[in-house]
């Protein structure tokens, strides 16, 4: 069956350094992957988008790489923030058509000063 | 662009009743979705309009959920004879008509079922 995974143990990290997020999928072909972002109590907000042509997309301090081989995502924020601190989704699209994402479930981030 | 606008922003109710919610995507959208959400979760599919057209049902919309969009516009998503499982974050989403484009979400309708 189609799997998503994303490390479902918080990530904590201090000021100032990278963070990593994973995202994994099995028994998916997609043409893209999005990532967002979620605060407590809203609705997720859209980051960056990669194709499945495309290796890493870069956006200010964040940048994603894609590897269709591996069916891995890696999600980067460099010079980590205190207000950075939120959920990260990873989300494929499984109908090649944009009609529907499927999400992961997410992974919280938390930056300390 | 005021964003995707969502009502009521919570609803309390009581097992069995029927609850209705709204949604107004950002106006020169054309696609519309709904997504369910529990806690620890990430978001779940359930339905999308392009324009007026239902295009696709999850098969976790039950007979119990219905959801229109009748004139291209604003969308209303309701549940009949809500049980305790629907508790959840309900969320509406759009985007253009063009493929590969991001989703624009609400805040969402965080429905508890007592």
């Amino acid at each position: 069956s189609q799997k998503i995974e994303q490390n479902s143990e918080a990530l904590n990290i201090q000021e100032g350094k990278t963070a990593t997020l994973t995202c994994n999928y099995t028994n998916y072909s997609p043409a893209y992957l999005q990532w967002y972002r979620q605060d407590p109590g809203r609705g997720p907000v859209f980051l960056l988008l990669i194709r499945e042509n495309e290796k890493e997309k870069r956006k200010e301090r964040l940048k994603v790489t894609f590897d269709t081989t591996l069916k891995q995502s890696l999600f980067h924020i460099t010079a980590s923030q205190p207000a950075d601190s939120a959920t990260y989704l990873c989300a494929l699209d499984s109908t090649g058509t944009a009609s529907k994402l499927t999400f992961g479930t997410g992974t919280r981030l938390q930056v300390t000063l | 662009d005021t964003g995707v606008s969502q009502d009521p922003r919570h609803k309390i109710t009581k097992r069995g009743q029927n609850v209705t919610f709204r949604c107004d995507p950002i106006s020169e959208h054309n696609r519309l979705y709904w997504y369910r959400q529990t806690l620890g979760q990430g978001p779940e599919f359930l339905t999308y309009f392009q324009n007026e057209a239902q295009l696709e049902k999850s098969r976790l919309l039950s007979d119990r959920f219905s959801a229109e969009r009748p004139k291209g516009s604003f969308s209303t998503l309701e549940i009949q004879r809500t049980e305790q499982g629907d508790s959840a974050m309900y969320l509406c989403a759009s985007s253009r008509d063009s493929g590969n484009e991001k989703l624009f979400f609400g805040s969402g309708t965080q429905l508890s079922v007592l």
